[in-house]
Order: structure tokens, then C-alpha cells, then sequence
């Protein structure tokens, strides 16, 4: 079965202050690993796409890689509304076309 | 701002009853999918119906059925609602279902069973 960790639950920060979240997978053949970002009481809001080991994507303060067994989720320089829960999911090749989610980090930026 | 619309943002209802949640997906996206996010469980893919057909179920209770219409909207049907029921509803589209494509979210119905 497919399963996906992510650490830390929570994470506080101040403002300027970069960090990485992790996500741990364990799948059936991966077909795609995604970074959503959750803000409380709403939907999550797409950021990345992962594919393949050693795959980087960018966005303004954020940097999503890829490994054979973990993605991070760099944040460089963050400002108070980079705070939200982060959330990453995988999709498995038995998983039909369901992501398979973590329970996310909770993300605080203090200013 | 996703493109996925659902009603009703929040609804508060009574052990028993029934109710039912819907879904409009983005435009030209032919496959919808709903989730289930409580505070314990996370986010659980209930099930997903591409143009009008299901293609897949997960962890969804016999309680729980839903259907795609012919204009592609979705609704998710709830009956004989227990406390447990309580959580956000999610639905998500993509343009044709397959494994390597974005799924992007509504932003959800919050769901109270009192």
C-alpha cells in the first residue's frame, strides 16, 4: 500500500529564516509526486509536480526536489503569508488514479 | 482561484438525514474526484467518475454514493449520517484522469452532523 510521512508536523519560523520540510513515500511505482499548499478551511492550491529522481521545480521562495525515497520542500527567505500547511501526495501505478496524501506540515512564519 | 466551484460552503445537519454536496469541475476537465479531510484521517480519496462513468473507489462508506451528470458536474450523496461523518469535502478535476495529470481543488464543503 502506498504511504507518504512528512516531517515536521509543525514548524515555526521567523521571517528570512529558510528551512526544509521533508516527505517520505513509499509507493508501487511512482507516477507522480505533488506539493499542494493548504490554507486553513480551504481547498488545497497546487504548487508542484514531481516525476522522476532527481527532479527540481522552483517557484518564487519555494523549491520542491525529488529522490528515490523522499521529496523536500525548500523554503528560502520566508515571509508571514508563506504560513499554511504544506501538504504532498503521491500517485502509484496500482493506486488506480487516487493521490495517496501526508498529513502535512504546518507552516508558521512570524514576522 | 482553481476553476472548481462546490455547494453549499457549509452545511450542518442532523444524525440520519441525508444530504447532498456538489461539484462543478474546471472547464474542459472531463474527470472529477472527492475527498474526505478530517482532523484524524487527513485527506481520503473517496471516489472518481470520468465523463459521466466511475473509474475508481477508495475508502468510500456504502452510506456514500455519488454520479457525474452529462454536464459534467458531480454530486456526492450522503445518507444515514453519523457524528463520524463530520469532516471537509473536497472535490477535484483533471482533463482526462490519467496518472501523470494535476488534480486541482474546490474549495470544499464543510460538513457538520449534529
Amino acid at each position: 500500500e502506498d504511504q507518504v510521512t512528512q516531517s515536521p508536523e509543525a514548524l515555526r519560523l521567523q521571517e528570512g529564516e529558510s528551512s526544509s520540510l521533508n516527505c517520505s513515500y513509499t509507493v508501487s511505482g511512482l507516477r507522480g509526486l505533488f506539493w499542494y499548499r493548504q490554507d486553513p478551511g480551504k481547498g488545497p492550491e497546487f504548487l508542484f509536480t514531481l516525476y522522476s529522481a532527481g527532479e527540481e521545480k522552483e517557484k518564487e521562495r519555494l523549491k520542491a526536489t525529488l529522490t528515490k525515497k523522499e521529496s523536500f520542500l525548500h523554503i528560502t527567505a520566508p515571509k508571514p503569508e508563506d504560513s499554511a500547511t504544506y501538504l504532498c501526495a503521491v500517485r502509484g501505478i496500482q493506486g488506480a488514479q487516487k493521490l495517496v496524501f501526508g498529513q502535512g506540515t504546518r507552516l508558521t512564519i512570524n514576522p | 482561484d482553481s476553476g472548481v466551484t462546490q455547494t453549499p460552503k457549509h452545511l450542518i445537519t442532523a444524525t440520519g438525514q441525508r444530504v447532498t454536496l456538489r461539484c462543478s469541475p474546471r472547464s474542459g476537465d472531463l474527470s472529477v474526484y472527492w475527498y474526505q479531510q478530517s482532523l484524524d484521517q487527513g485527506l481520503q480519496f473517496l471516489i472518481q467518475y470520468y465523463n459521466g462513468e466511475e473509474r475508481a473507489k477508495g475508502n468510500i462508506l456504502e452510506r456514500f454514493s455519488a454520479q457525474q451528470f452529462p454536464d459534467l458536474h458531480s454530486e456526492l450523496n450522503l445518507s444515514s449520517l453519523e457524528l463520524g461523518d463530520s469532516a471537509l469535502y473536497f472535490c477535484a478535476s483533471s482533463v482526462s484522469g490519467t496518472r501523470q495529470e494535476t488534480q486541482y481543488f474546490g474549495p470544499g464543503t464543510r460538513l457538520l452532523v449534529l
